[in-house]
């Protein structure tokens, strides 16, 4: 059973468009929601995570929505540009996240110039 | 520069061999964590630490086996190496979470390939 479901499975945008990729969650234990960029041969890294107790956080061109009621959250990359350009996953946790993060499938985002 | 480190970064070793992967962190963080992932798929925990002496299964079934005698090394070994084992194998560590939260900081992973 997947507990953090993820799409699309890959997008492509065109450079200056908005991307927007949805996640959706069942455990409603969880309380913390992070999203990871990833580059081919490295690690995730931590792009911007968001709490339950608030509906938005925007930090630069990215923001997080969240939609406690509809267990859904989702991420919008704002003027994309082809940096941008990485596989991109979404993940949960419960108990801020002691426990490890539970990943989304991951979404391959493709910028054009 | 506080960072995680893992060695090595690409391994290709014969089936029934005994392997370790290495990983360090400078941080000083508690927890610690590995995690298994196929080139480009999801990623998916299969050991954790909270601490010295802690070690947790994750969600994924391994056969793999990892220890935490140092805060800073948490190493993850494979007694027999099988095909079945090629992937690429990230460690991570966090901070203890509070109510500010915390992000996991992630090496560049370790990509096995068993022949």
């Amino acid at each position: 059973q997947q507990q953090v479901k993820q799409s699309p499975q890959s997008l492509i945008v065109q450079k200056g468009g908005i991307s927007i990729i949805n996640c959706a969650y069942e455990n409603t234990a969880f309380d913390y929601f992070p999203w990871y960029q990833q580059f081919p041969g490295k690690g995730p890294a931590l792009l911007i995570a968001i709490r339950p107790d608030v509906s938005e956080k925007k930090e630069g061109r990215f923001t997080i929505s969240f939609n406690k009621s509809a267990k859904q959250f989702s991420l919008h990359i704002m003027d994309s540009q082809p940096g941008d350009s990485a596989t991109y996953f979404c993940a949960a946790s419960k108990g801020g996240g002691a426990d490890g993060l539970t990943f989304g499938k991951g979404t391959h985002l493709i910028i054009q110039p | 520069e506080a960072d995680i480190y893992q060695t090595p970064r690409y391994l290709v070793i014969g089936t029934g061999k005994k392997i370790t992967l290495e990983c360090s962190q400078t941080m000083g963080h508690d927890k610690m964590y590995w995690y298994q992932q196929d080139p480009g798929m999801e990623l998916h925990l299969i050991h954790y630490s909270y601490g010295v002496n802690s070690t947790e299964k994750g969600d994924l079934s391994s056969e793999s086996t990892v220890s935490r005698i140092r805060t800073e090394h948490f190493p993850l070994t494979l007694e027999s190496a099988r095909p079945s084992h090629t992937s690429q194998y990230l460690c991570a560590s966090s901070e203890s979470l509070g109510a500010a939260g915390g992000g996991y900081t992630f090496g560049s992973g370790t990509r096995l390939t068993v022949v």
